[in-house]
């Protein structure tokens, strides 16, 4: 049981590229989210999803897209990079609403140039 | 305005100490509240979960005043492992995460 996993583990990128982050989880969770972390920041949520097929914009939304195709995937894309998206981006899966426990992934370190 | 404000610390106490942590929420409809813990450059982990009543989890005693929308986290005993980041989450429809005080405790 691996919990929540995420891929890569860590990125540079340059401003204008492209790229996927992809979180798996298999506790069979309905609910799964994207955070971001930035230094004297809380994380804040980017995009999160009630289920296979469903997204919903979180706090901070602008720059980033979301697929959920698969129950236990959740996808997160920057399609053109920019240096303020550079973070650590936790994916996190819950059984139910966000008043159940999040079980986090071991985070995305992106840097972007 | 700031939704959850945590005392950033860092908190330096020594090995057997009691430290607490508090914090403060902005939003009265605020329907649940935790304690996460993270370590560093590690993902967050529930600590605890903090109920109206007060709980306790071994050395961890959580508190809740909703009236003055006040949260507390206590720990008796510090251990060297207690040594992390303590993140206030308030659930407000999402979880709101403050931005974490540190704890480091040494020997």
């Amino acid at each position: 049981n691996a919990g929540v996993t995420q891929t890569p583990k860590f990125r540079v990128l340059k401003t204008g590229q492209s790229m996927t982050l992809l979180c798996a989880q298999d506790m069979n969770h309905e609910y799964m989210y994207w955070y971001r972390q930035d230094p004297g920041m809380g994380l804040r949520l980017i995009h999160y999803s009630v289920g296979e097929g469903t997204t919903a914009k979180g706090e901070v939304p602008d720059g980033y897209n979301v697929s959920r195709l698969k129950k236990q995937n959740f996808l997160l894309g920057l399609e053109s990079a920019a240096p303020s998206q550079t973070s650590v981006y936790f994916c996190a899966s819950s059984y139910g609403d966000s008043s159940y426990e999040q079980y986090f992934g071991p985070g995305t370190r992106l840097t972007v140039t | 305005r700031k939704e959850v404000e945590q005392d950033p610390g860092p908190f330096n106490v020594p090995e057997g100490a009691t430290v607490a942590f508090n914090c403060t929420y902005s939003n009265s409809a605020s329907q649940s509240f935790f304690w996460y813990r993270q370590d560093c450059r590690k993902e967050p982990k529930l600590l605890m979960s903090v109920y109206s009543s007060g709980n306790e989890d071994g050395r961890f005693t959580a508190q809740l005043n909703r009236a003055s929308q006040y949260i507390s986290l206590l720990i008796r005993d510090s251990k060297l492992s207690d040594s992390a980041t303590y993140l206030c989450v308030v659930n407000m429809t999402a979880l709101i995460f403050g931005k974490g005080t540190t704890l480091s405790v040494s020997s």
